[in-house]
């Protein structure tokens, strides 16, 4: 079954490390998106990325960096100058021009 | 930049019964789409709107592209416990960046 993968589904790290939060999809889908999902505030856009070897910052992109290698995988790291990273993690990809976005799960990441 | 507003932030209902939720914008939108996301899982598209006055059905749920391009609205009727989530309207404004703008969502709770 086609799909898209996050993992791990949950995350603890210690305040000043970073981490690199996993995004997989076999739907063959050309662009690739990373959202962030805190209580009450909607889904805020991170990365995204149309094409391999190129992706663009969001709104919320300082303190995350991404890398687009290959078509399948959007790795996304939450570096130490992220102030507040505790948060549901969302991916998501689409086919260029579709508005209708296939997620993953979400990965919840806690720092302590 | 663009920003949704979406309503109720969060409904409590009982079982059985219809429930109406609204999304409006304050430029012109070519797109709407709705999204349900369960606890602890990515959104998944329910329906996609693509010209003013469209009426799309699916199960029951019911969603329209105002007339005025400048909002959409979904009807869940018949309410059941499964229907429990969080509904996002996305959409795409006429002229502006393929990347969807998500309103803050609406909190749906149904008591049995």
């Amino acid at each position: 079954d086609g799909g898209i993968t996050q993992s791990p589904k949950y995350l603890f790290r210690k305040e000043g490390q970073n981490v690199t939060l996993s995004c997989e999809q076999n739907l063959n889908h050309d662009a690739m998106y990373w959202y962030r999902q805190d209580p009450g505030q909607g889904l805020r856009l991170i990365y995204y990325s149309q094409i391999v070897n190129d992706f663009q910052k969001g709104d919320i992109a300082e303190g995350y960096s991404v890398s687009r290698e290959k078509k399948e995988s959007f790795p996304l790291t939450v570096t130490s100058a992220q102030k507040n990273p505790t948060a549901f993690y969302l991916c998501a990809s689409s086919m260029p021009g579709y508005y209708g976005y296939t997620f993953g799960s979400g990965t919840r990441l806690t720092v302590v | 930049g663009q920003q949704l507003n979406q309503s109720p932030q969060s409904m409590f209902i009982q079982e059985g019964e219809d429930v109406s939720m609204n999304c409006t914008s304050s430029s012109i939108f070519n797109t709407w789409l709705w999204y349900k996301q369960d606890p602890g899982e990515g959104p998944v598209l329910l329906i996609a709107l693509y010209k003013a006055g469209e009426l799309t059905s699916n199960g029951r749920l019911t969603a329209q592209f105002g007339i005025t391009r400048k909002d959409s609205f979904l009807n869940i009727s018949a309410s059941i416990p499964s229907d429990v989530g969080i509904y996002f309207c996305a959409g795409r404004e006429t002229g502006g960046s393929y990347i969807p703008t998500f309103g803050r969502g609406t909190s749906l709770i149904v008591h049995p």
